[in-house]
């Protein structure tokens, strides 16, 4: 079946430890984004892919990185320089980066220790 | 600018009808979503409205008013594996791409 797969369920961060988060996707879809959600928020733009080897910042782009090394995974890496990296995060998919819906993962918890 | 604004949360009785609504203001408008979401899951794609008018697809229902900048979600014959957050989304205008903008989703809850 195909689909999109985060990775981790949940994971915990230690104070100025990086961690990265997986999504891989077997769609065939060439753009892929990463979202943040705060508890009673909207998904916010982390970073989105429209092709292998280009990404841009969305609008809260900043203590994240990413990387498109393969069309089917873009890992987001939280780094020690996001101070507030509780939250869901959200992986998603689509044919292509205008007026296409998305297709999400299933979510990674992320809580600090 | 871009702005999307939907209630936070609303209440209705099983088997009833709700209208959730979405005011935008977006440049270049083109095309409003509405994902449903359930507490800790992915947000699943419900409808998508390009055109003014109403799109009916089984129990739900969705209208676009480009003109006034708004829509709404309309869900009949209520029942309680509808309580969840209803998000409205529309792309907007960023650089050489058009990326979906969410409100903050409005919370359902379903009462027997």
């Amino acid at each position: 079946d195909g689909g999109i797969t985060q990775s981790p369920k949940y994971l915990f961060r230690k104070e100025g430890q990086n961690v990265t988060l997986s999504c891989e996707q077997n769609l065939n879809h060439d753009a892929m984004y990463w979202y943040r959600q705060d508890p009673g928020q909207g998904l916010r733009l982390i970073y989105y892919s429209q092709i292998v080897n280009d990404f841009q910042k969305g609008d809260i782009a900043e203590g994240y990185s990413v990387s498109r090394e393969k069309k089917e995974s873009f890992p987001l890496t939280v780094t020690s320089a996001q101070k507030n990296p509780t939250a869901f995060y959200l992986c998603a998919s689509s044919t292509r980066t205008t007026n296409e819906k998305l297709f999400f993962g299933s979510g990674t918890q992320l809580s600090v220790l | 600018g871009q702005n999307i604004d939907q209630p936070t949360e609303m209440t209705a009785t099983e088997g009833a009808i709700v209208q959730i609504n979405c005011t935008y203001q977006t440049s270049g408008f083109n095309g409003l979503f509405w994902y449903q979401q359930h507490a800790g899951e992915a947000p699943t794609f419900l409808s998508y409205n390009v055109l003014d008018g109403l799109e009916e697809k089984g129990r739900f229902s969705s209208f676009l008013s480009r003109s006034k900048g708004y829509s709404y979600l309309l869900l009949k014959e209520l029942q309680m594996k509808d309580s969840a957050s209803y998000l409205c989304a529309a792309p907007l205008s960023s650089g050489s791409a058009r990326q979906l903008t969410f409100g903050s989703g409005t919370q359902l809850t379903v009462l027997p």
